[in-house]
């Protein structure tokens, strides 16, 4: 079935720090690819998608790519504020097209 | 703008107790979804609502009932909880099932005793 592999954290950088979350994906057909962020006590809001290969999607300051050739959707940030400081998660549209797959979530913890 | 109500916000229920978490959206879309979150996990899809008068199953849906009792609203039901159904329950709801945004509640943090 699909699945999303994120990597593991917490993740600790000091502000204005460069931002690396990796996710790669399992999925057949063609899936859309998300990023959702959870700050404190809140659900989660999209941060950013992308629907086919090589697109690139972009918000805050985020950005990532859809990668088919390697499956992956890597999340960056050239320079992560305090206010980033939140768990994200990368999620696909899964096979059945029902709802979506998510990652276990990676939390961001960024320092003044 | 309200977006997707998740009541209660908390609650502690003894094993076997029942209840039953709301959620209602006023965006008029046509998909929503219920999820569970736990630690190192994700979020699990536990049932679905493609239109009004539709729930299927997700991945986790043994011991929960779900009603869609119209276009707004879409209920989670706990008949006899049990200490594994302590979590973070999220409802969501889209336009159309498939690729499409999700839009989330804040969530219901349930624990059972």
């Amino acid at each position: 079935g699909d699945s999303v592999t994120q990597m593991e954290g917490p993740v600790t950088l000091s502000e204005e720090a460069f931002l690396t979350i990796n996710c790669t994906y399992t999925a057949t057909g063609y899936p859309s690819l998300f990023w959702y962020v959870q700050y404190p006590g809140e659900g989660l809001q999209l941060l950013l998608k992308a629907t086919k290969a090589d697109d690139k999607g972009s918000n805050k300051g985020f950005e990532a790519t859809y990668r088919k050739e390697t499956t992956s959707f890597h999340l960056e940030k050239g320079s992560v504020q305090v206010s980033d400081s939140a768990v994200y998660f990368c999620a696909t549209t899964d096979t059945g097209r029902r709802a979506l797959t998510f990652g276990s979530g990676t939390r961001l913890q960024v320092q003044p | 703008n309200a977006g997707v109500t998740q009541t209660p916000k908390f609650q502690v229920l003894k094993t076997g107790q029942s209840m039953t978490l709301q959620c209602a959206q006023d965006m008029n879309h046509n998909s929503m979804y219920w999820y569970r979150q736990d630690p190192g996990m994700g979020l699990r899809l536990i049932y679905y609502s493609a239109s009004e008068g539709t729930t299927d199953k997700g991945e986790v849906p043994n011991g929960y009932n779900v009603s869609r009792l119209n276009k707004r609203e879409f209920s989670l039901r706990l008949e006899s909880a049990a200490p594994s159904q302590t979590s973070v329950y999220f409802c969501a709801s889209s336009e159309a099932a498939h690729r499409n945004i999700q839009y989330f509640g804040a969530g219901t943090r349930l624990s059972v005793l």
